[in-house]
């Protein structure tokens, strides 16, 4: 079956630092590679995506390339905020689109000023 | 633009009662989705459908049920509430013929005493 791994957290980094978040991927056929950010007491909101392989997703300065190669989508950002202090989750999307996301366990990310 | 609503926000329960939680959207979607949100688990899929008067089970289905009687509503029911059920509880739907992303609703948080 599918399944993502993504780093444990909590990852704590100081303002203006660079951030890496790994993600890697087990799926069969070609799937939808997805970022998702929580902000505390909020629902999911899609950061940035790629549909294929060596797609570049980007939004707000972050980052992700699918690398079928290694089956990875890290997620960067070369200088984080404090108010990108949030859970951030690699998701993958397979097959017909109807059986929903697979979702990594989440990394909480923590930006100290 | 509501998007994806979810009611209640909160709820606390006794073991063994019931509840309805209601996700309602408003962008036509034919596919939703429920999930659900423990600690370190990240997000599992309880029940999903792909169009009105359909339902499928999900990752975790035991102990609900759900109802997509109209298509901008998605039910999850509890008929007997355990404490294992004390968890955040999102909603997503998805468009594009399921290619395109999920939006989120922004959870309950139910409680089972």
């Amino acid at each position: 079956g599918n399944s993502v791994t993504q780093m444990e957290g909590p990852v704590t980094l100081s303002e203006e630092a660079f951030l890496t978040i790994n993600c890697t991927y087990t799926a069969t056929g070609y799937p939808s590679l997805f970022w998702y950010v929580q902000y505390p007491g909020e629902g999911l909101q899609l950061l940035l995506k790629a549909t294929k392989a060596d797609d570049k997703g980007s939004n707000k300065g972050f980052e992700a390339t699918y690398r079928k190669e290694t089956t990875s989508f890290h997620l960067e950002k070369g200088s984080v905020q404090v108010s990108d202090s949030a859970v951030y989750f690699c998701a993958l999307h397979s097959g017909g689109g109807a059986d929903g996301l697979t979702f990594g366990k989440g990394t909480h990310l923590i930006i100290q000023p | 633009n509501a998007g994806v609503t979810q009611t209640p926000k909160f709820r606390v329960l006794k073991t063994g009662q019931s509840m309805t939680l209601l996700c309602a959207q408003d962008m036509n979607h034919e596919y939703m989705y429920w999930y659900r949100q423990d600690p370190g688990m990240g997000l599992r899929l309880i029940h999903y459908s792909v169009g009105e008067g359909t339902t499928a089970k999900g990752e975790v289905p035991d102990g609900y049920n759900v109802s997509r009687l109209k298509k901008q509503n998605f039910l999850l029911g509890l008929e007997s509430a355990a404490p294992s059920q004390t968890s955040v509880y999102f909603c997503a739907s998805i468009g594009q013929g399921g290619k395109g992303p999920q939006h989120f609703g922004d959870g309950t948080r139910l409680s089972i005493l």
